[in-house]
């Protein structure tokens, strides 16, 4: 199993552009999230999912989009790219009940330019 | 509202000695807690959860609902416990939004 990969691992992106940051997983999750990590603050949510088909906001979600058509995929999209999303991403996946492990995706090292 | 607090930004011990990461947390119901770590160029992995009880790398992690705490114990640290440490809280018992303390970076030095 290739557990949660995304992809890219770095990016770089100038002010206003839009990217799509991907997230694949192959356990069959049916949950799966969406963080950033910046300098001091431990991670955040931004957005996460239940189900194909069901999303929902987290802490953070301004100027992010998410979409679950399927199991495996979660991208997550910055429509206008901004500096203050300059971050570390990470997206993780579930199984459903209490108590589980989350399993993490390596990262995404955005900069925002 | 949720919040989890770790109050150790940094954290740095001898090989050999004792260590605790404090966390606590403030949740109106039942809260399920856990410990990720993230070694240096390494993904962010579970270490503990609570409602398992067990002992993970010499690790253990016990939960006081009257103190609100859930700290990180380890009775001889090693050079190779060296790594970002994160007290979780699932709020509504899966794992699909948990709510992350800002992490204690311990160093265990030689």
């Amino acid at each position: 199993n290739a557990g949660v990969t995304q992809t890219p691992k770095f990016q770089v992106l100038k002010t206003g552009q839009s990217m799509t940051l991907q997230c694949a997983q192959d356990m069959n999750h049916e949950y799966m999230s969406w963080y950033r990590q910046d300098p001091g603050m431990g991670l955040r949510l931004i957005h996460y999912s239940v189900g194909a088909g069901i999303t929902d906001q987290g802490e953070v979600p301004n100027g992010y989009n998410v979409s679950r058509s399927t199991t495996e995929d979660f991208p997550l999209r910055l429509l206008s790219a901004a500096p203050s999303q300059t971050s570390v991403y990470f997206c993780a996946s579930s199984y459903s009940g209490g108590g589980v492990e989350a399993f993490f995706g390596q990262g995404t090292r955005l900069t925002v330019v | 509202a949720q919040r989890v607090t770790q109050p150790e930004k940094l954290l740095s011990v001898f090989k050999g000695a004792p260590v605790e990461l404090k966390c606590n947390y403030s949740y109106s119901g039942s809260p399920e807690l856990f410990w990720y770590v993230q070694y240096s160029r390494q993904r962010l992995q579970l270490l503990l959860r609570h409602i398992s009880r067990e002992s993970i790398k010499g690790f253990t992690a016990d939960l006081n609902k009257g103190e609100t705490s859930f700290h990180l114990k380890k009775p001889f640290a090693q050079e190779e416990d060296s790594a970002m440490y994160y007290c979780a809280l699932s709020p509504q018992g899966g794992s699909e939004k948990l709510v992350f303390g800002k992490g204690t970076k311990l160093t265990v030095n030689p």
